[in-house]
């Protein structure tokens, strides 16, 4: 059963405009939520993360929405660059322990 | 580098033979994690540790995996008579005191092929 769900396998975008990421979940005791980015034969690179007292975090081009009730985050990336194209992670952490949950991952393509 | 070291990048290993992955944790750090990535899947978690203590191991197979991070040292992760499903990329990450809402950082990871 997977409780971290990235629907899209794939995203292309054009360079310059906006490229939406989503996550979903299904676990009530997640209350904080992390974006990686990876590029292939490296690790996991930290992106932005958003606890579930927030519904929003802005860092530069990279802003993670959560909606709680839908059970929901998106990453917003803006605008799209060249250098964005990678497999992009969504992980949830709940209230009570430090494991991470990670969704399958969706490979963004920035075209130029 | 002060990011998270793994090594080797890549071992491959012969069915029954053992396998063992290497993480040494950013500097200041004292909280290891390891995840295994199956091809075409998310990562997914196998086994917490601090220094000298397994934290929470509910991600690991309760049969040939073992992991230990000793006092002075990296932290081990140890596969014994691999099997070709253990073909993975094995991650390791750290954080600096174990919190709740604390990042994890990821090393560049081990790949194991078992043939």
């Amino acid at each position: 059963d997977q409780q971290v769900k990235q629907n899209s396998p794939s995203l292309s975008v054009q360079e310059g405009r906006i490229s939406i990421l989503n996550c979903d979940y299904t676990n009530s005791m997640f209350d904080y939520f992390l974006w990686y980015k990876k590029y292939p034969a490296e690790g996991p690179t930290f992106l932005i993360s958003i606890s579930s007292i927030k519904d929003k975090n802005e860092d530069g081009r990279f802003t993670v929405f959560l909606n709680k009730s839908a059970k929901h985050l998106s990453l917003h990336i803006v605008p799209s660059q060249p250098g964005d194209s990678a497999v992009y992670f969504c992980a949830a952490s709940p209230n009570a322990g430090n494991m991470l949950t990670f969704g399958g991952g969706t490979r963004l393509m920035v075209k130029p | 580098n002060a990011g998270v070291m793994q090594n080797p990048r890549h071992l491959v290993r012969r069915r029954g033979q053992e396998a063992r992955l290497r993480c040494s944790p950013m500097k200041g750090h004292s909280h290891v994690y390891w995840y295994r990535q199956l091809p075409e899947e998310g990562l997914k978690f196998m086994v917490y540790l601090q220094k000298e203590n397994i934290i929470d191991e509910s991600g690991m197979p309760k049969e040939r995996f073992s992991a230990e991070f000793p006092k002075e040292g990296p932290s081990i992760l140890r596969i014994q008579q691999v099997v070709r499903g253990d073909s993975a990329a094995y991650f390791c990450a750290s954080s600096p005191f174990g919190g709740r809402r604390e990042t994890q950082y990821f090393g560049p990871g081990t790949r194991l092929l078992v043939l």
